[in-house]
C-alpha cells in the first residue's frame, strides 16, 4: 500500500502561468512533508517543506500547502519558468528528526514550456 | 564544498557478481542513507545509519550489506548481483536546512545495470 501517492505522473505548463503539484498522504501519523526536485543525471535536491503546524509555507515563487484533514499537500510555483521544468518528488515523515526516514512518492515529471 | 559524493557512476555486472556502491560525505551528517529509484518509481530506503557504528534496514533491504566505520563513509555492498537490483542507487545525508528543517542531501546517484 503506497502512503504518498503523486497521481499525475506528468504535467505541461506554459511559461509564467502557475504550476501546481499534488500529493495524497494516508498514514495519519505523517506530520512533516518535504518538496525535492530532481534534473536528469543528478540526485534531487531539497525545495521547500512544511509541519503539520502550519498550513501554508513560502519561499520566493514556490509555496506548499497543507490539507491536514484530506490528507493532501500541493506544491504552487508561480510564475513557473522553463528552468522549473523537473521531476518534482513528495516526501512525508512522522516526525522532524525523522525526516532522513522519509517516504517518497512516484514523482511528477514538470514541462514549463517557453 | 563536495557535499555527497558517489562512485561509480556507472557499472554494470553479471548475475551472481557482488560489489560495493561508495558514498562518502564531507558535511559531518550524522545520518546517512541509502535509496534506490526504479522506472516511474520513486525513492526507495535501502538502508540506513545514524551514526557510526549504527545501521538498520529500510523498506528495501534484501540482497544488500552496509557498514558504517566513519561518519564520512556509508559504502552499500551487493552480495550476490540479480537483474531485479538494475536500478539507480542514491546516497543521502542528513542535515538542518535554513528553514530549521531536516533535509536529505542526495548524491549525484550510482546507475547499475545486471545482466
Amino acid at each position: 500500500d503506497q502512503q504518498v501517492k503523486q497521481n499525475s505522473p506528468s504535467l505541461s505548463v506554459q511559461e509564467g502561468r502557475i504550476s501546481i503539484l499534488n500529493c495524497d498522504y494516508t498514514n495519519s501519523m505523517f506530520d512533516y512533508f518535504l518538496w525535492y526536485k530532481k534534473y536528469p543525471a543528478e540526485g534531487p535536491t531539497f525545495l521547500i517543506s512544511i509541519s503539520s503546524i502550519k498550513d501554508k509555507n513560502e519561499d520566493g515563487r514556490f509555496t506548499v500547502f497543507l490539507n491536514k484533514s484530506a490528507k493532501h499537500l500541493s506544491l504552487h510555483i508561480v510564475p513557473s519558468q522553463p528552468g522549473d521544468s523537473a521531476v518534482y518528488f513528495c516526501a512525508a515523515s512522522p516526525h522532524n528528526t525523522n525526516a532522513g526516514k522519509s517516504t517518497f512518492g512516484d514523482g511528477t515529471t514538470l514541462t514549463v514550456k517557453p | 564544498n563536495a557535499g555527497v559524493t558517489q562512485t561509480p557512476k556507472f557499472q554494470v555486472l553479471k548475475t551472481g557478481q557482488s560489489m560495493t556502491l561508495q558514498c562518502a560525505q564531507d558535511m559531518n551528517h550524522e545520518y546517512m542513507s541509502w535509496y534506490r529509484q526504479d522506472p516511474g518509481m520513486g525513492l526507495r530506503l535501502i538502508h540506513y545509519s545514524v551514526g557510526a557504528g549504527i545501521t538498520d534496514q529500510g523498506e528495501v533491504p534484501n540482497g544488500y550489506n552496509v557498514s558504517r566505520s566513519t561518519t564520512e563513509d556509508f559504502p552499500l555492498r551487493l552480495l550476490s548481483a540479480a537483474p531485479s537490483q538494475t536500478s539507480v542507487y542514491f546516497c543521502a545525508s542528513r542535515g538542518t536546512g535554513s528553514s530549521g528543517a531536516n533535509v536529505l542531501t542526495f548524491g549525484a546517484g550510482s546507475r547499475l545495470t545486471v545482466l
